[in-house]
């Protein structure tokens, strides 16, 4: 079945450490790909998104993710994390032929002072 | 932000009840989307309406009606629904699907539902 997984459920990390956040994905064919986070008691938000071209893109705050076509992957980075970046972070995928967006079952970062 | 709003923001009825969601999006888009989030499952699209048509009903059960009166307005109406609906009911907005052009999708607070 096509799927989008996120690998690390719980994430807890010290302040200024460095981030990576894994997502592989199932699909064949085009795809656009999306991070989105969500902050305590706030609505999902637009992190980042990949449609084409540079494989390295750029989000809000400081976040950037690397497309890796060979790996179906779509791995989700910050150098270095502040205590305010404690959130739910989703993976999405959006096939090209199709209407749905696709998520993973998001992982939850706890960033500790 | 209020380019998509959720009302109400909180939900709690009987089985027997009929209640209605209402979402509405500020962004001049022209498709609309339902979500449901449910603990420890990734969120499952809904229904999808484009440029005010129904494009996507995901196997989402018949006490679960859609209604897109315009672009702006999408309603979830309710009734009798079980307690395994309890839920986040996300909406969703994005400039409207046309063919093989990526689009993007903003989401509302949601509608926690509690269903006794």
């Amino acid at each position: 079945a096509q799927s989008v997984s996120q690998h690390n459920h719980h994430v807890i990390l010290s302040e200024a450490a460095s981030l990576e956040l894994g997502c592989n994905y199932s699909y064949g064919g085009t795809v656009n790909l999306f991070w989105y986070v969500q902050y305590p008691g706030q609505h999902l938000q637009l992190l980042l998104k990949y449609f084409s071209g540079d494989p390295l893109v750029k989000g809000i705050k400081g976040f950037e993710a690397e497309f890796i076509k060979s790996k179906f992957s779509f791995n989700l980075r910050k150098p270095s994390v502040q205590w305010s970046d404690t959130a739910e972070y989703f993976c999405a995928v959006n096939p090209n032929s199709g209407y749905a967006l696709n998520f993973g079952k998001g992982t939850s970062l706890l960033v500790t002072p | 932000e209020t380019g998509v709003t959720q009302t109400p923001r909180h939900l709690v009825m009987g089985m027997t009840n009929k209640k209605s969601l209402k979402c509405e999006q500020h962004l001049g888009h022209n498709a609309m989307y339902w979500y449901k989030q449910s603990a420890k499952k990734p969120l499952e699209l809904m229904f999808v309406y484009n440029f005010k048509e129904q494009t996507e009903n995901n196997s989402v059960p018949s006490r679960f009606s859609p209604e897109c009166p315009n672009s702006s307005h999408l309603f979830l109406h309710l009734h009798t629904l079980q307690p395994e609906d309890s839920a986040l009911y996300l909406c969703a907005s994005s400039q409207g699907q046309r063919a093989g052009v990526p689009d993007t999708q903003y989401f509302g607070p949601g509608t926690r539902l509690t269903v006794l």
